[in-house]
């Protein structure tokens, strides 16, 4: 099993471009999430998914767009790159009534 | 607003010491309390967790020690070792609802 694999590892994008953060899973958790870290912040949820055709708003949700077409796959879009969104982006996944959530190993990205 | 404040930010500890993490809440309807270590580079990974029904828990030398009524909770970590060395997040959950971080410290054991 992989896990949770996110693509791509680094990612340096000019203000204004768009892009999409891949995530996806081999586990068949139906709960995925979108985290993201920054120095003194922690770990701020984004967006989430329960199940496929199912998302909802987290935390700081705003310039970031998602979807779930299948249980597998939870992309992230940025729609137009702001330097605020500089970060380090972690999916995560879990089966719906259990707790322990599986992380990816992160996507840093810097917007310039 | 955080959901969870978690302290210190960074602390530095003597191999064979003891190191301590507080964190506290306020939503009391979080039912499930757990750690999470991170190491550079690395997403985060569970370490230990907690339910309210118990006071403490221990794993090795790790145990989470929970205040219900003070709704505060911490980590220590007995017999540091330098491959302790790694961020800390505390976190709390409600339910099947999401996952809430503290703002995570940096521990560093010295040799």
């Amino acid at each position: 099993n992989a896990g949770v694999t996110q693509t791509p590892k680094f990612q340096v994008l000019k203000t204004g471009q768009s892009m999409t953060l891949q995530c996806a899973q081999d586990m068949n958790h139906e709960y995925m999430s979108w985290y993201r870290q920054d120095p003194g912040m922690g770990l701020r949820l984004i967006h989430y998914s329960v199940g496929a055709g199912i998302t909802d708003q987290g935390e700081v949700p705003n310039g970031y767009n998602v979807s779930r077409s299948t249980t597998e796959d939870f992309p992230l879009r940025l729609l137009s790159a702001a330097p605020s969104q500089t970060s380090v982006y972690f999916c995560a996944s879990r089966n719906t009534g259990t707790t322990e959530a599986f992380f990816g190993q992160g996507t840093r990205l810097t917007v310039v | 607003q955080q959901q969870v404040k978690q302290s210190p930010q960074s602390l530095i500890v003597q191999k064979g010491g003891i190191s301590i993490i507080n964190c506290a809440y306020e939503n009391t309807a979080f039912d499930y309390f757990p750690w999470y270590q991170q190491f550079p580079g690395k997403g985060p990974a569970l370490l230990i967790a907690i339910r309210p029904d118990v006071s403490e828990k221990k794993e090795g030398r790790f145990t989470i020690s929970f205040n219900k009524s003070a709704k505060q909770f911490s980590l220590h970590i007995m017999d540091s070792q330098p491959g302790d060395s790694a961020t800390y997040f505390c976190a709390a959950q409600g339910g099947a609802n999401n996952l809430f971080f503290g703002t995570g410290t940096r521990l560093t054991v010295i040799p």
